[in-house]
Order: C-alpha cells, then structure tokens, then sequence
C-alpha cells in the first residue's frame, strides 16, 4: 500500500534559519504530492502541491520538488519566521479506482521557531 | 466564501453511544472526505462521499458510516462508541476527485470518549 515517512520532529529553530523538513513515500502508481501546514486548534491548510515529477511546488517563501527517482518531496524554506510555528504534514494522493481519491499522509513534523 | 465547516467543535460521549458530526463543504465542491486524527499522528482516511454515494472507504469498521445530502453536505455516524474513537475527525470537501485535486480541511469536531 501507499505511505509517506516524515522526520520526526520537533524541529526547533531560530529565526531567520533554514529550514528542511525531509518527506519519502512509496506508492504503486503516480501519485501527486502535497504539504499541508496544522497550526495550534485549527483544520488543516494546502501549502503547496506538486502533480509530476520535477514539479516544484512553492508558496509563501516555501518550497519541494517532485523527486521521483528518490521517491523525496522535501520541504524546504530560506528563512523561518515565528509564526511559521506549526505541524507540516506531507501527503499523497492518487486516483483509485471507481473514481476519487484518498490523501495519504505522514506523521507530521513540528516546527518551532523562536526570536 | 464560508470554506468548509463543521459542527459541532467539541463533544464527549460515554461508550457505546453513537455520535453524529456535520459538516458544509466549500461553495462549489461536491465530494466530501471524512479523516480521523488520532493526538500526535497524520490524518487517516474513513470515507469519500461523492453524488450522494460512498465512493472510496479506508481501513475503518461498519460502526463507522455516514451520508451525504443533495446540497453536497456530510454526516458522519460512529455507533457502539469504543474509547479509541477519541480523535480529532476532520472534513475536507473537493470539486470532483482526481489525483491533483485540492482538498479543503474543515477545522474538525474533537471527539472525546470516556
């Protein structure tokens, strides 16, 4: 079946850092890729997506690439601010048969920034 | 634009009740999703509803059922409530169901079993 590994966090950084929060999975077919970002009390939000292979996703300063030989869609950002503190969750989705589709996804990686 | 919402946020149940959550998708989407988020994990997949008809189900027992109305809104129906129900259940609405789709999250009901 489908999965995607995530670091496990959390990942705490200084402002301004970099950051990379690394993302693998395995699928049978040709799966999209997603990240979506949890902040504290809230639902879920789309960071960014990629659809094929060499994509790359970006969106409010962060960034992956569809790396497909290395089955990777890291997440990346040049410089974190604090309230960039969240869960960031890396997903896939692939269409099943019959139609529609699931979202599968990681563990999640906290992120804490501090001044 | 009301994005998708849910209600209600929060509900404590005693075991072996049943439980009702709803949920409005985004104006314009006709698929609903249902996910489970158990405290520290990702979201696991229960259902997809689409054209009133369940279209894909995930790993979940028959306790778990749910329907979805003309106007595209969702309900989810857990029955015979077991301790380990205990999550966060989150809705995610779509405009059809393809690979590339995006999925909208509601901001979830915090289910809590005792």
């Amino acid at each position: 079946g489908n999965s995607v590994t995530q670091m496990e966090g959390p990942v705490t950084l200084s402002e301004e850092a970099f950051l990379t929060i690394n993302c693998t999975y395995t699928a049978t077919g040709y799966p999209s890729l997603f990240w979506y970002v949890q902040y504290p009390g809230e639902g879920l939000q789309l960071l960014l997506k990629a659809t094929k292979a060499d994509d790359k996703g970006s969106n409010k300063g962060f960034e992956a690439t569809y790396r497909k030989e290395t089955t990777s869609f890291h997440l990346e950002k040049g410089s974190v601010q604090v309230s960039d503190s969240a869960v960031y969750f890396c997903a896939l989705s692939e269409g099943l048969t019959g139609g529609g589709n699931k979202l599968t996804f990681g563990t999640g990686t906290q992120l804490k920034v501090e001044l | 634009d009301a994005g998708v919402t849910q209600s209600p946020t929060h509900l404590i149940k005693t075991r072996g009740q049943q439980v009702t959550l709803r949920c409005s998708p985004k104006s314009g989407h006709d698929t609903v999703s249902w996910y489970q988020q158990a405290l520290g994990q990702g979201p696991q997949f229960i259902f997809q509803y689409y054209e009133e008809e369940e279209r894909q189900r995930g790993n979940f027992p028959d306790r778990f059922s749910g329907h979805q109305f003309p106007n595209y809104s969702s309900e989810l129906n857990v029955n015979a409530l077991l301790l380990g129900d205990s999550a966060l259940y989150l809705c995610a609405s779509s405009l059809g169901g393809g690979r590339g789709t995006e999925a909208f999250f509601g901001q979830g009901t915090r289910l809590t079993v005792v």
